[in-house]
């Protein structure tokens, strides 16, 4: 079974500061990373791709890959109170047999205080 | 904007009765899935379809069948619908392996 590990949190920040959302997943050879916004009671929307190690920058939202150390982490800058959600991870692992399938990590809840 | 319609956001049924959700996505993708999300549990795949009339098994297929006709559309079908299978539905779409999904808004049912 691959895995996709989140810390549930709350995570909790005040406005305006960086939240750092973290992610591991145990299936070495993966190849694509996503992040999920879920806003309660709405489906998932994706926010952000990363293919390659390093940093990719998107408005105030960085992903950030380490493959070495099998991790994905997702920054958000200047956070506001409309970032309050749940922020899934998913990985394409490459093994398994089927690469049309994402695995979902179980989400983080994030909470931006005014 | 691709968009991924679900039929219906709210459905409460019968314990026994067949249930239907219907996906349909606009913009030609290939591949569709269906999930459900429970509290603690996360998103958890029930079948996918990488073709039309392919359909291949996910992590909890138990109780369900899928069916797709057409490419844009894609089906899933409780047989006899229980109350454990009280969930969040979510359909979702893909071009490809390198693009993410595309979720629906959802069908939360309610078996009773």
């Amino acid at each position: 079974q691959k895995e996709v590990e989140q810390n549930s949190g709350p995570l909790s920040v005040p406005e305006g500061a960086i939240a750092s959302l973290n992610c591991t997943y145990s299936d070495r050879g993966s190849q694509s990373f996503f992040w999920y916004r879920q806003y309660s009671g709405k489906s998932p929307e994706l926010i952000m791709f990363i293919y390659s190690n390093g940093d990719k920058e998107d408005g105030r939202f960085t992903a950030q890959l380490n493959k070495a150390s099998q991790y994905v982490s997702l920054l958000i800058r200047d956070s506001q109170p409309s970032d309050s959600a749940t922020y899934l991870c998913a990985v394409i692992p490459i093994s398994g047999g089927s690469n049309y399938k994402l695995t979902f990590g179980k989400g983080t809840l994030l909470t931006v205080n005014p | 904007d691709v968009k991924v319609t679900q039929s219906s956001r709210y459905l409460v049924k019968r314990t026994g009765e067949k249930v239907f959700l219907e996906c349909v996505q606009d913009m030609d993708h290939e591949n569709m899935f269906w999930y459900r999300q429970d509290p603690g549990l996360g998103l958890r795949l029930i079948y996918f379809s990488y073709d039309v009339k392919m359909k291949e098994k996910g992590d909890i297929p138990e109780g369900y069948s899928v069916s797709r006709e057409k490419k844009e559309r894609f089906s899933l079908i409780l047989e006899s619908a229980s109350t454990n299978q009280t969930s969040m539905y979510l359909c979702a779409s893909s071009s490809g392996v390198d693009y993410g999904y595309t979720f629906g808004s959802g069908t939360r049912l309610t078996v009773v």
